[in-house]
């Protein structure tokens, strides 16, 4: 039982360029997250599936977009990669509506040169 | 949307003190709420958590506390260890059409030295 999985750990773009970071989770939950972690600015909110086959925006969606594949994935894609999208992305899954609490991934360290 | 504060950004006590960290959130709807902790390099992990109809949750040394009316919500941890220390997050979740998702506060560094 794996949890939640997260692919890379590790990725070194170059502005302008294009990547998706993958993101399963093997509990059966119907809600998935990204968040990005920033020095002093705690996890912020990027998209969220609430379950299979709908998205919604959170706090900070620009220049990302995702694709709620199928119950167990989501992933998340950065178009043209900015030097301001260089953090930590944390995926997480919940039962609906967030019972139970978020089980988060072990997180893609990204940086953009 | 919500908006949750997070108030100290960091906190230092003595090995065996208590340690308290305060939250508000702005959306009244807000109906769930959170704590994590994450150590260096690791994921966050939910320690506790409370919902609206309750004011008070306690898990041994950590308990949480909840006043709706004044919107805030506060961790509690008694006799602090060095195992302690690590970044404490709050969340509040607001259920709106699309489902919910939870908005966290800017983390709270908390020092445990013996």
């Amino acid at each position: 039982n794996a949890g939640v999985t997260q692919t890379p750990k590790f990725q070194v773009l170059k502005t302008g360029q294009s990547m998706t970071l993958q993101c399963a989770q093997d509990m059966n939950h119907n809600s998935m997250y990204w968040y990005r972690q920033d020095p002093g600015m705690g996890l912020r909110l990027i998209y969220y599936s609430a379950s299979e086959g709908t998205t919604d925006k959170g706090e900070v969606p620009n220049g990302y977009n995702v694709s709620r594949l199928n119950k167990r994935e989501f992933s998340l894609r950065l178009e043209s990669a900015a030097p301001s999208q260089t953090s930590v992305y944390f995926c997480a899954s919940s039962e609906a509506n967030g019972r139970g609490g978020y089980t988060f991934g072990s997180g893609t360290r990204l940086t953009v040169v | 949307g919500e908006n949750v504060e997070q108030h100290p950004s960091t906190l230092s006590v003595q090995e065996g003190d208590s340690a308290v960290i305060k939250c508000t959130y702005s959306d009244s709807a807000s109906n769930y709420f959170p704590w994590y902790k994450q150590e260096l390099g690791k994921r966050p992990q939910l320690i506790i958590d409370i919902r609206s109809n309750v004011g008070e949750k306690k898990d041994q040394r950590i308990a949480v506390t909840l006043n709706k009316t004044a919107k805030h919500f506060s961790l509690h941890i008694t006799e602090t260890q060095p195992e302690d220390s690590a970044v404490y997050f709050c969340a509040a979740s607001t259920p709106n059409q699309a489902g919910t998702a939870l908005i966290f506060g800017k983390g709270t560094t908390l020092s445990v030295s013996s």
